[in-house]
């Protein structure tokens, strides 16, 4: 169990609904991130958060955005949804920002997403 | 981040050391080698990462070169739970690029 918490764990959706992953990350983490997962692009980023703040952004579609609350927990929304949006969703969290010292980043469990 | 190249799959005997080799020949002083693994739509679990000096937990050892253009993780005694796909990943210390990027990584078969 690496602490990070991703609910809902699995979910099945229609093309061009919205849907909302919830994060939370290990305890004393202020660094969130969301990744992808689909079948032929293996794992890509999408977007860091740092306290409240967006930190880096990499292969993440306008239809997605994302935040990070007060309280430190981070939610992904995916809108407009297509049928290639279907993939494994990981949030993971860090306690700083940057890789200095070797900063790990853990990963939660995913939450799988289904568009039919 | 430097580019990192993995062989695409490996196997093992179970109870034997698996050695998983990664070149980052790219790779430059700032730069910390990381290895994670991914079993099978799991999250990706961190096993070690080193900067320089060898280095060893409960899971594996990482031995990097003193070029550091190399470097092997090695599982002491693999058993058939640590079928997975392992990846390197070079990252800076420094800088704003903070993220991990994945390569295709090595799929680790463990053989009874």
């Amino acid at each position: 169990d690496s602490g990070v918490t991703q609910t809902p764990k699995h979910l099945i959706t229609a093309t061009g609904q919205r849907v909302t992953l919830r994060c939370s990350p290990r305890s004393g983490d202020l660094s969130v991130y969301w990744y992808q997962q689909s079948l032929d692009q293996g794992l890509q980023f999408l977007i860091q958060y740092y306290n409240g703040e967006e930190r880096a952004k990499g292969n993440i579609l306008e239809r997605f955005s994302a935040q990070q609350f007060p309280d430190l927990h981070s939610e992904l929304n995916l809108s407009s949804l297509e049928l290639g949006d279907s993939a494994l969703y990981f949030c993971a969290s860090s306690v700083n920002p940057g890789p200095s010292s070797g900063n790990t980043i853990y990963f939660g469990e995913g939450s799988w997403l289904t568009v039919v | 981040d430097a580019k990192t190249t993995q062989p695409t799959s490996m196997d093992c005997a179970e109870g034997r050391a698996a050695n998983l080799p990664c070149n980052h020949s790219t790779i430059s002083g700032n730069e910390y080698v990381y290895w994670y693994r991914q079993i099978h739509s799991q999250g990706p679990q961190y096993i070690i990462h080193g900067l320089k000096n060898n280095e060893t937990n409960e899971m594996a050892s990482l031995i990097i070169t003193e070029d550091r253009k190399s470097s092997t993780l090695i599982l002491p005694h693999a058993t058939l739970r640590d079928t997975a796909v392992y990846y390197c990943i070079v990252r800076l210390s420094g800088g704003s690029n903070y993220k991990l990027t994945f390569g295709k990584g090595t799929l680790l078969t463990v053989n009874p």
